[in-house]
């Protein structure tokens, strides 16, 4: 199985400033139709996971513009350009170019 | 609104079995994946296996294999995931996903919406 990885672990971040995770899969996640299966899940601390990005970059349907996705290959990023409060919890990422499905082991985004 | 809900809360004892499911409203069933992804308290999220209703086979991760079947009811836009030969290491929250697949459920792409999640919990 691909093995995905997240730096940092956690990540103290004062309001206002901002904040990056970084993601990075033990193999190539570009898939043989031409498309990278990377995407960006948040989880609120009591809540479900909620989509935020899919396929490297692209926000999902509601997803405040402060929340970005860049990279490829094996090396991808989630930015959230001023950080508030509501972005406290876990963020992780998710490969589903190959079969099975991994999430990275989760981001603790946390307030200074 | 594409909503995911999912049956209740549930206590079992070692070496049975226990079955949730996840009923779909407000959008194409028949059409989406629906994976089931668990969460042992404090850990992270373990995809176990889904099921694109239409084509009615699931696929599993092998950690599970003989152990999980996923099912799915088109006639109620409900897709169930049973459990079987529980041990403690099961306690965890278990959550229904949708999302868009490839037509054999590889690539599933990505989840887009997810159910509340079903605590399981597995003790004597």
């Amino acid at each position: 199985d691909i093995v995905m990885t997240q730096t940092p672990l956690s990540s103290p971040v004062t309001l206002g400033q901002p904040a990056s995770i970084s993601c990075r899969s033990s193999q190539s996640l570009v898939h043989s139709d031409g498309n990278t299966y990377l995407s960006w899940l948040q989880q609120r601390p009591g809540q479900p996971p909620r989509l935020l990005i899919y396929k490297i970059s692209n926000r999902f349907s509601g997803v405040p513009d402060r929340f970005s996705g860049s990279g490829a290959g094996t090396d991808f990023t989630l930015k959230i350009s001023r950080v508030e409060a509501e972005d406290v919890g876990v963020y992780y990422c998710m490969q589903a170019t190959q079969f099975p499905p991994i999430f990275g082991q989760g981001t603790k985004l946390e307030i200074k | 609104q594409v909503q995911l809900v999912q049956s209740g809360a549930e206590v079992k004892k070692p070496g049975s079995s226990v079955k949730v499911s996840c009923k779909a409203s407000g959008g194409t069933f028949s059409s989406y994946a629906i994976s089931w992804v668990r969460q042992a308290p404090g850990q992270g999220l373990e995809w176990m296996g889904g099921i694109i209703p239409i084509f009615g086979t699931a696929n599993y991760a092998q950690k599970f294999q003989g152990r999980v079947t996923i099912t799915a009811d088109e006639s109620t836009s409900t897709a169930y995931m049973e459990l079987s030969s529980l041990r403690s290491e099961d306690t965890a929250v278990y959550y229904c996903a949708r999302g868009p697949a490839a037509a054999g459920g590889n690539p599933l792409y990505y989840f887009d919406y997810w159910g509340q999640g079903t605590l399981v919990t597995v003790s004597s």
